[in-house]
């Protein structure tokens, strides 16, 4: 019964094409995010919703388009992929926009590799 | 330069050994204190939260924040194999909300 889940787990594809990676939470919250991990491990945010509501919009390329249905889904658009987007793209939730008493639950990520 | 600083490691220590993880940061501003468990291909897991300067135990771990000097640190005492993983910390303003602040994390192994 995962909290956090997001598809696809893998996902490869050329330089160019142009992907979508889901994430639905399950646990009631309202705020969602994503979150881009290189391969130095290093967390950066990219987005934030708050009840379909973008409330952080990171300096991100625009090939790069959140869409958030409704307050349980929030969904990753990437257009045009290039070499330098390989990277797992990770998709949290919280309750509130986080007010430091609440924590992020992640998902398990998406490994996006471009060729 | 990054506004947080983790040593990468990796660190590999033998079961029983007490672990120090750290980081230092240079925003002021930050009020929030975290420390993430990523085991691999899992997403990261919150395992101590600390807000403003102080310290803060749970089981094997404490958390330790120095504002003056911009510095966190998490300790595990007896560590065992299964805390073989990734430690990020994380770190956020007072006003800030959403918009958490990772160190790279660092890479711990514990060898039974």
């Amino acid at each position: 019964d995962t909290a956090v889940s997001q598809t696809p787990k893998y996902l490869v594809t050329q330089m160019g094409n142009d992907k979508s990676i889901k994430c639905e939470q399950n646990l009631g919250h309202d705020t969602m995010y994503w979150y881009k991990q290189d391969s130095k491990k290093f967390l950066k945010i990219m987005f934030s919703y708050n009840n379909k509501e973008l409330i952080i919009n990171e300096t991100v390329p625009n090939r790069f388009s959140p869409k958030s249905p409704d307050k349980a889904h929030l969904n990753l658009h990437i257009n045009s992929l290039e070499l330098g987007d390989s990277a797992v793209y990770f998709c949290a939730s919280s309750p509130i926009p986080w007010t430091g008493n609440s924590p992020l639950h992640f998902g398990n990520g998406t490994r996006l590799t471009v060729t | 330069q990054k506004e947080v600083e983790q040593d990468p490691g990796p660190l590999s220590v033998p079961e029983g050994a007490i672990v120090s993880l750290n980081c230092t940061y240079s925003n002021s501003a930050f009020q929030y204190f975290m420390w993430y468990r990523q085991y691999s291909r899992k997403g990261p897991e919150l395992l101590m939260y600390t807000y403003s300067s102080g310290n803060k135990e749970d089981g094997r771990f404490t958390a330790q924040v120095d504002k003056s000097s911009k510095y966190i640190s998490l300790f595990i005492r007896d560590s065992q194999p299964s805390d073989s993983a990734t430690y990020l910390c994380a770190m956020s303003e007072e006003t800030s909300g959403s918009r958490l602040t990772f160190g790279e994390g660092t890479q711990l192994t514990v060898n039974p």
